[in-house]
């Protein structure tokens, strides 16, 4: 079946630090990649959307200078959070997908936590 | 806007017992819909899916769901559980965003415990 990787699986950074999360599809290209968050025992929030090659397409209330999204080829997507403060410690998942009439693939997230 | 509604935050049943987790959804058009498990540790993994056809869909680990479109349901269910279905379960809708991606929106997700 298709997988998807993060990494770093989980990590811990100092207020004012960016931290930058990749997401990888190891067996197939992708050509949508989408990023949420989720927060302790709530479901997932859809951040953005971002196809190979183009600019990311930001859900409402998402900041995308905060938020950097870059999805330079069909098998990598990364996601920098910069300047990260405390109320963006979160679980960071991301997805792939082939087309758009086929599903999305999970990668196994990354726990955030900003001191 | 589209939403989607699992009723039950938590759910606990006993080993063998059976088991049926709610979903409703709310969409205009016809949907394009989704039940996804998530264990600690492990990414969301799809269970089945539903885009048109046969109403009562077949999926993994002996899931099944039916799509009722008189009732905006989606309700998965399983005949008799095992301890390693403890897990939480995501009921999804995908709706076309800009672009034409079809994103999904996501209930809020039912835990389901169960007792040996």
């Amino acid at each position: 079946g298709a997988v998807v990787s993060q990494h770093p699986s989980w990590v811990i950074c100092k207020s004012g630090t960016s931290v930058k999360i990749e997401c990888r599809s190891l067996d197939f290209q992708a050509t949508t990649m989408f990023w949420y968050r989720q927060f302790p025992k709530q479901s997932l929030m859809l951040m953005a959307t971002s196809n190979e090659g183009s600019k990311a397409t930001y859900e409402q209330g998402v900041e995308k200078d905060k938020f950097l999204i870059n999805h330079a080829s069909l098998t990598l997507s990364t996601l920098t959070v910069t300047s990260a403060h405390p109320e963006d410690s979160s679980f960071y998942i991301c997805s792939a997908r082939v087309s758009r009439h086929n599903e999305q693939f999970f990668g196994p997230g990354t726990r955030l936590t900003v001191l | 806007a589209q939403s989607v509604t699992q009723p039950d935050i938590h759910i606990t049943v006993s080993e063998g017992a059976s088991l049926e987790l709610r979903c409703n959804y709310s969409y205009g058009a016809t949907p394009y819909l989704f039940w996804y498990v998530q264990s600690p540790g492990q990414g969301l993994q799809l269970l089945l899916k539903y885009f048109s056809g046969d109403t009562l869909v077949q999926g993994i680990k002996g899931f099944e769901a039916e799509f009722k479109r008189s009732q905006s349901s989606f309700n998965l269910r399983k005949p008799s559980v095992h301890w390693s279905d403890a897990a939480e379960y995501f009921c999804a809708v995908g709706e076309d965003n800009a672009g034409n991606n079809r994103k999904l929106i996501w209930g809020l997700g039912t835990s389901l415990a169960v007792n040996p």
